[in-house]
C-alpha cells in the first residue's frame, strides 16, 4: 500500500505571493492532519479534516487555511506569505476520525525569500 | 491544554550502548502515546506506540514504558547502531484536546560506531 505523498517536494516563494500544498493519504485514510516544523517550534499542529469538514484547528492566523475533498486529498494554502512561513509542512493520515495513529508524509519544504 | 516535554533534547551514545528518551505529559485524560524517528530530509516515522491501558511494550531492540501516575513514558532503545540516528519525538493524544497529538520538542540521537 502505498504511502501518504506530498506534492510539490521542494518550493521557493517571495513574500507576499501565495502558495499552496498537496497531499494524498494512504489508501482508505479518512482524516488528514497538517503540521507545521521549524528547527525553534518543533511539530506544531495547523489543522485537521474529516470527511471534507475541518475538525480541529492550532493556533495560527488565518492565511492559514485547508480543504478536503470527497477522495480525502487534501490542500493547505498560505496566502501573504511572510519570512517566518519558511519551514516543512507535514501532512499525516488516519484511518478514522480518533486521529490517535497517524502517518506521515515527507513534507514540503518552503522557503520564503 | 497538554503539554509534552522531552529530554534530552540531544544524546549520543556508542554503538551497542542503550539510548533512554524521556517524556512527561500534563494531561491525565491523554490515553495513547507514539514515537516517532524522522531522519534527515524525511517526514516522521511511526516506531512503537503505547495506550493508557498497557505499562510497558516491545518490538525487537525497541521498548517504551508508561506510569500513569507520573504522567510520563520513556523510548529505550538497546545495542544502538549508527541507523539509529536520527530525530525521536514523542506524543500524547488527547480527546480533551478535540482529538489531536501534542509533540514534544524531539530529542536528536547520535550513535558513534
Amino acid at each position: 500500500k502505498a504511502g501518504v505523498t506530498q506534492t510539490p517536494r521542494y518550493l521557493i516563494k517571495t513574500r507576499g505571493q501565495q502558495v499552496t500544498l498537496s497531499c494524498s493519504p494512504i489508501s482508505g485514510h479518512r482524516s488528514v492532519s497538517w503540521y507545521q516544523q521549524t528547527p525553534g517550534q518543533g511539530l506544531q499542529f495547523l489543522f485537521e479534516y474529516f470527511s471534507e469538514t475541518q475538525r480541529n484547528k492550532g493556533n495560527f492566523p488565518g492565511r492559514f487555511s485547508g480543504r478536503q475533498f470527497s477522495n480525502s486529498r487534501s490542500e493547505m494554502n498560505v496566502s501573504t506569505l511572510e519570512l517566518g512561513d519558511s519551514a516543512l509542512y507535514l501532512c499525516a493520515s488516519s484511518w478514522d476520525r480518533s486521529q490517535e495513529t497517524q502517518y506521515f508524509g515527507p513534507g514540503t519544504r518552503l522557503l520564503v525569500l | 491544554g497538554e503539554n509534552v516535554e522531552q529530554h534530552p533534547s540531544t544524546l549520543s551514545v556508542q554503538e551497542g550502548d542503550s539510548a533512554v528518551i524521556k517524556c512527561t505529559y500534563s494531561d491525565s485524560a491523554s490515553n495513547y502515546f507514539p514515537w516517532y524517528k524522522q531522519e534527515l530530509g524525511k517526514g516522521p516515522q511511526l516506531i512503537i506506540d503505547i495506550r493508557s491501558n498497557v505499562g510497558e511494550k516491545k518490538d525487537q531492540r525497541i521498548a517504551v514504558t508508561l506510569n500513569k501516575t507520573a504522567k510520563h513514558f520513556s523510548l529505550h532503545i538497546t545495542e544502538t547502531q549508527p541507523e539509529d540516528s536520527a530525530v525521536y519525538f514523542c506524543a500524547a493524544h488527547s480527546y480533551n484536546q478535540g482529538g489531536k497529538l501534542i509533540f514534544g520538542q524531539g530529542t536528536e540521537l547520535s550513535v558513534k560506531p
